[in-house]
């Protein structure tokens, strides 16, 4: 079974610095996309970021990027000069299979934004 | 653009009641539909999801079951709720463009089981 690791359960980061989550996951799959998402207190998971696995450029989106590391199986989020409204529980995900198949969800590392 | 909805945002129901959440989205056709279950704050549980009309997988024997009658809506239910059937439910749709089957994910429903 495809499965993905959230190691740290909890982080906290000052405002303005940078703080990194790791995730690491198992495929067999040669060609798939990787996916954080970001469930703030409300509770709403949006989409904060997505790389696909045969690009070589890590994914960006504004503070947010990716450290992708393909033969390791990791995919690390970092975001830069974090601010209060970054608290939340981080999620990384992929797909169970190929094709159309569901995401697998870690368990989330939660996020606490010190000012 | 595409929606979700869900409801009711929250539900407070006697253990051995009857369930039954609605989830529909708007703006797109065919979508996949999932039913996903967080508990205490934590990870996703995925229940069940759907690539087409009737076509239901279950991930996770248990008191609930899924049906969609139409195109666009996802429906969770259960004829007799359990204490441990509390939690946070999430419904999210996606629509595979060949690559990847990003999802988007509804505004979800807290049920308490009491």
């Amino acid at each position: 079974a495809q499965t993905v690791t959230q190691s740290q359960p909890e982080m906290s980061v000052q405002e303005a610095e940078t703080v990194t989550l790791s995730c690491t996951y198992d495929t067999s799959e040669s060609d798939y996309y990787l996916f954080w998402y970001k469930q703030p207190p409300s509770r709403q998971m949006i989409l904060v970021i997505r790389q696909e696995a045969y690009k070589q450029q890590n994914a960006t989106e504004n503070r947010f990027s990716v450290n992708f590391q393909k033969a390791a199986k990791s995919f690390s989020l970092k975001i830069s000069d974090s601010q209060l409204g970054d608290a939340a529980m981080y999620f990384c995900a992929y797909p169970e299979g190929s094709g159309n198949t569901p995401l697998v969800f870690g368990k989330g590392t939660r996020l606490s934004v010190i000012a | 653009s595409q929606t979700i909805h869900q409801w009711p945002a929250t539900l407070v129901q006697p253990v051995g009641s009857p369930l039954s959440l609605e989830c529909t989205v708007e703006g797109t056709s065919n979508p996949n539909l999932y039913w996903y279950r967080q508990a205490a704050g934590r990870g996703l549980q995925l229940l069940f999801y759907s690539v087409g009309i009737g076509q239901i997988s279950s991930e996770v024997p248990q008191n609930l079951s899924a049906s969609r009658p139409q195109d666009r809506q996802f429906i969770l239910s259960s004829k007799k709720l359990l204490l441990s059937d509390s939690g946070f439910y999430l419904c999210a749709w996606s629509v595979f463009n060949g690559g990847y089957n990003e999802q988007f994910f509804g505004p979800g429903t807290r049920l308490t089981v009491l």
